[in-house]
């Protein structure tokens, strides 16, 4: 069965500090991926998604993910966080030719100020 | 553009109850997801559905249902509730679903349905 690996269930930073938050996936085939934000009060709104090209995208808000097929990850990464990137964040796949998305468990960011 | 928009907010039922769920999807989408949504659990596909067709199904057992209707709206049912069928109930849309293009695949969530089950 397909499954997404979120291995930090709760991260905490100073701002400023670098961010990466680990997401794999088990799924032979070709994939589509995502990094999904939920701020605090507010709807889950997308932050990136992968889906073919360059492995390296480029989200809002300064984030960015490398996806590495052959080690089925699709880390997030954010050079220098801010306060207001607390909240929580999950990792997606959804394999190609399907409709239904797997979810990671999330992982709660909070950030000091 | 209106957003998704999912009905009642909240939600306070007893154990063995039914209570159902009504979610809007953006205007033109015709795919609407739902998923529950717990604290280590993360979120948990529960179906999908486009042109009130049910096109996959997660790992619930039959006591969640759901159905979509001609103008796409989509409203979940769950049966003879039990204690841990307390959670957010999400409600997501999009163009198309699925994979058949990049531009459909972006899902737009609601704000949820908090149940809590007594």
């Amino acid at each position: 069965a397909q499954s997404v690996s979120q291995h930090n269930h709760h991260v905490i930073l100073s701002e400023a500090a670098s961010l990466e938050l680990g997401c794999n996936y088990s799924y032979g085939g070709t994939v589509n991926l995502f990094w999904y934000v939920q701020y605090p009060g507010q709807h889950l709104q997308l932050l990136l998604k992968y889906f073919s090209g360059d492995p390296l995208v480029k989200g809002i808000k300064g984030f960015e993910a490398e996806f590495i097929k052959s080690k089925f990850s699709f880390n997030l990464r954010k050079p220098s966080v801010q306060w207001s990137d607390t909240a929580e964040y999950f990792c997606a796949v959804i394999s190609s030719g399907t409709y239904k998305y797997i979810f990671g468990t999330g992982t709660r960011l909070k950030v000091l100020a | 553009k209106a957003g998704v928009t999912q009905t009642p907010r909240y939600l306070i039922k007893t154990r063995g109850q039914q209570v159902t769920l009504s979610c809007s999807p953006i205007s033109g989408h015709r795919s609407v997801s739902w998923y529950q949504q717990t604290p280590g659990q993360g979120l948990q596909f529960l179906f999908e559905y486009f042109s009130e067709t049910q096109r996959n199904k997660g790992n619930f057992p039959g006591r969640f249902s759901g159905r979509q209707f001609s103008n796409s709206r989509s409203e979940m049912n769950v049966s003879t509730l039990e204690l841990g069928d307390s959670a957010l109930y999400l409600c997501a849309s999009s163009l198309e679903g699925g994979t058949s293009g990049s531009h459909y695949n972006e899902q737009f969530f609601g704000p949820g349905t908090r149940l809590t089950v007594l």
